[in-house]
């Protein structure tokens, strides 16, 4: 069973960097077949598609947040990483690291993470 | 980006109750479309995929239907546990985008 699970602060300062790791069990990040990819979730904005990795590099950004996006992974720990530069409140939400599978269809979740952006 | 428009917004609905949510897109998709359930607290869940597909372990009285902008979800019979939000989301072209969501309460 493929679990994966979200870690990182709570509380990020505006403007300074969000991160966030995935660690993903029951399943290897360094597959080929999989995109792992980052939704967040607000009350504004709804559930929106942050972007994805996949084969251990080729990486796809929303355009609208592109310019503040890295996804990355990591290999040896079986994990997966987000960073948003520059935060504002417009960033506050829940955050959540999934599987991809087929290149159509989200098959697993983490929890979720809230992530909050405030002095 | 294509939008995504659901309705309605919300329904009550009754225990064995038929439920139907559609979702159009702003654009053609083909069957590019997934339905999820929600829960309070948790993380959405894959009930459809290729807007008909029944994902594995997802109760039949689930069902989708629909191709290129218009699309339907239909709870055959409504069951206690049935009682969420639900989305849809196009896997079309990126950016992928969700519905805004369907809250089903109980009435």
């Amino acid at each position: 069973q493929v679990q994966l699970q979200e870690s990182g602060p709570g509380l990020v300062k505006p403007s300074e960097t969000l991160s966030l790791t995935c660690t993903v069990s029951g399943g290897s990040v360094s597959r080929g077949s999989y995109y792992w990819t980052w939704i967040r979730q607000s009350p504004e904005k709804g559930l929106e598609w942050i972007g994805y990795i996949y084969d251990s590099g080729s990486t796809n950004y929303n355009p609208s947040l592109k310019s503040r996006i890295t996804i990355s992974v990591d290999m040896s720990k079986n994990q997966f990483s987000l960073k948003v530069s520059s935060v504002t409140a417009a960033d506050t939400a829940v955050y959540y690291c999934a599987r991809v599978v087929g290149a159509t269809r989200i098959d697993y979740w983490g929890q979720g993470t809230r992530v909050t952006v405030s002095s | 980006a294509i939008q995504m428009t659901q309705s309605p917004s919300s329904l009550s609905a009754s225990v064995g109750d038929r439920v139907t949510i559609t979702c159009r897109a702003s654009q053609g998709i083909r069957d590019d479309l997934g339905w999820y359930q929600q829960k309070p607290g948790k993380a959405p869940k894959l009930l459809i995929y290729a807007a008909s597909s029944l994902q594995s372990g997802v109760p039949s009285r689930f069902s989708g239907s629909g191709s290129g902008r218009d699309f339907t979800l239909t709870i055959s019979s409504l069951q206690p546990e049935d009682f969420a939000t639900y989305y849809c989301l196009q896997d079309y072209i990126y950016p992928w985008t969700f519905g805004q969501g369907t809250k089903v309460e109980i009435k």
